[in-house]
């Protein structure tokens, strides 16, 4: 089976821009989380999705949000760029939630 | 807040030595499941190890095996026969029922020629 894909890879955006970014599942997978990386913070985590339901929302602001389609893919959107934003940007599926999960490569996130 | 601690930031072993890494975490659930993710260089996140807490017996995968102690809610991984490419940050991570998985800050490991 193929793994969890992430796109892009790479961004650089300037603060004020909005971002989306996109991830697809193991197929058979319809759970997908996102989680935030960084230095300073280490993993964070931003929501969970299944079944185009959002069951789980870590402390972000409203600024991060996020949805999940028919066929599991998701994507997260972040509105108005704080240079604070920067990170790498981890998505994992999993069957179920609360099972393993497999992680994305990341898009690495660069807000200048 | 639950939390999963990671006492040792930082750690190091020579090549084809065993070395362990510590974890420790809270929760009130009694059914959860506990993971070790190694996140090389690359970046990507890949999952080391499984274990269920309703299980007793320690969970092996080849070179890596953990010594779960529910009471004492620790959960530690043991590399035998450590190589070069075990190098990377491991990560320790909880999680119980449809709670979010949480992680531990990291230990970054170091195998040396």
């Amino acid at each position: 089976k193929a793994g969890v894909t992430q796109t892009p890879r790479y961004l650089i955006k300037t603060r004020g821009q909005q971002v989306t970014l996109s991830c697809s599942p193991i197929s058979g997978h319809r759970s997908v989380s996102w989680y935030q990386q960084t230095p300073g913070q280490g993993l964070q985590f931003l929501f969970e999705y299944f079944s185009e339901t959002q069951r789980n929302k870590g402390n972000f602001p409203g600024r991060f949000s996020g949805r999940q389609f028919s066929n599991s893919r998701s994507e997260m959107n972040v509105s108005t760029l704080e240079l604070g934003d920067s990170a790498l940007y981890l998505c994992a599926s999993s069957s179920l939630v609360g099972y393993e999960q497999y992680f994305g490569p990341g898009t690495r996130l660069t807000v200048t | 807040a639950q939390t999963v601690t990671q006492s040792q930031p930082e750690m190091s072993v020579q090549e084809a030595e065993t070395v362990t890494l510590s974890c420790t975490y809270d929760t009130s659930e009694n059914n959860y499941y506990l993971f070790w993710y190694k996140q090389p260089p690359s970046r990507q996140m890949i999952l080391v190890i499984r274990q269920e807490a309703y299980k007793q017996q320690n969970a092996t995968e080849n070179r890596f095996s953990v010594n779960f102690q529910k009471a004492a809610k620790s959960f530690s991984l043991k590399i035998s026969d450590s190589q070069l490419g075990d190098t990377a940050m491991y990560f320790c991570a909880r999680q119980g029922g449809s709670e979010k998985l949480v992680f531990g800050k990291g230990t970054k490991l170091t195998v040396n020629p």
